[in-house]
Order: C-alpha cells, then structure tokens, then sequence
C-alpha cells in the first residue's frame, strides 16, 4: 500500500530534550516536505527536500533540521523544543517539484500526522 | 495582501444543498491550483486538481479565474458526509513552497 508515514504519532516531552519524529514514504517520490499546523494559521512548511541530500527552508524552519540521506526518510529533528513548538505535525511527499517556466506542482501525500506537545 | 485566502466559514448548510468556495491567491504566476479536504486532525487529502479549462468530478467542480486571481469549489447536492475543511493550494511565486490557505469549514446538517 502506498503510504507516508510518520512516528511517533503522539508525543509530549519537555522542554530542551531533543526528539526526532522520522517520516518514511514507499513511493518513491522525489520531493518531501514537513509542515505544522496551528488553530488559525494554517499548514505552514518548514523544510522541504527536492532529492536526497537537497533541502531548503520552508516558511518557518527555525527551531527544527532535518535530513534526507535516503530517499524515502525524511526525519525532522528538534534539537531544544520549546513550548512554541507544540503543534500538529505533517510530513508529505509527491512525485517532484517542477520548475520549468511556472512552478508545477504535483499532489502532496501526507502522512497521519504527529501530535507533539513540549511542556 | 496575504498570498491565499479563504473564508474561514463555517459554511452551514442543509443537506442537498449546493455550496461554493471561494479562494484568492496574489501570485499571478502560479499555474497549478488544488483543492485539499481535511477531516478534523487528519491528514488533508487531494480533492481536485484546478485547470485553466475547469475541472468536475461528480458532485464537485473546480474552477480557475485567472484575471481576478481565484479559484472555486463548487459542491452540488451536499452529503453529511462532505463536512470538512477544504484548503486551497496555490505554489509561491518563484519557489518551491506550496501555500496553503487556511481553510474553509463546512457543515452539512439533517
């Protein structure tokens, strides 16, 4: 079954313990991204990777890292979470980024999100 | 002026109703549009795609004004079942960074 999935699901942790939330897609897609979502603000990205070893800021990276060493993982790494980070956690992947003359777009698979709360 | 726009709603209508959203988007450049459903703490799922020529799918149509920069999802014939969020997406201007709205509820009542 092709999926994207993301652990853990829940998780609450203080603040300054470092965490990672790994993400793992089976589709062989090119391009993943990590996104939070905050009552009224949205889904907002924080790191996308266009290919492995290849990625970039989103609209809100400070705070986190991330990795792709492997195609099909893409972890998400707190390094001092803080209270301000608790949020919903969204990692997606979709078959690649075009940049030719306009931004093409293909369609995000996302995971099931993660709950993380940081006391 | 913010890069997408929804009206947050709620939207509450009866069942069989028709119902549409409205999505704004600033960055003229953008050529691929979508609409995400999310049920409530789930993950958003692919609705429809948006082309320049529209695009309909059974109960649901989509639609592209590009010379007032907004897109529309029409729902005919509402279920109970169609209540959710709906996020618009639109790619930012010159990068890789698709732009969600913030979304629009719906409720569909008895």
């Amino acid at each position: 079954e092709a999926q994207v999935t993301q652990n853990p699901r829940y998780l609450i942790t203080v603040t300054g313990k470092k965490l990672t939330v790994t993400c793992s897609q089976n589709m062989n897609h090119e391009y993943m991204s990590w996104y939070r979502q905050d009552p009224g603000l949205g889904l907002r990205q924080i790191y996308y990777s266009m290919n492995v070893e290849v990625t970039d800021k989103g609209d809100v990276p400070e705070g986190y890292k991330v990795s792709r060493k492997e195609k099909r993982n893409f972890p998400l790494i707190l390094e001092s979470p803080s209270p301000n980070q608790t949020s919903l956690y969204f990692c997606a992947s979709s078959l690649s980024y075009s940049g030719k003359g306009g931004i093409s777009y293909n369609e995000q698979f996302f995971g099931p999100g993660t709950r993380l709360t940081v006391l | 002026r913010k890069e997408v726009e929804q009206d947050p709603g709620p939207f509450n209508v009866p069942e069989g109703a028709t119902v549409a959203f409205n999505c704004t988007y600033s960055n003229s450049a953008s050529q691929s549009f979508f609409w995400y459903r999310q049920d409530c703490r789930k993950e958003p799922k692919l609705l429809m795609s948006v082309y320049s020529s529209g695009n309909e799918d059974g109960r649901f149509t989509a639609q592209l004004n590009r010379a007032s920069q907004y897109i529309s999802l029409l729902i005919r014939d509402s279920k109970l079942s169609d209540s959710a969020t709906y996020l618009c997406v639109v790619p930012s201007g010159g990068s890789y960074i698709p732009t969600f709205g913030r979304g629009t509820s719906l409720i569909v009542h008895p």
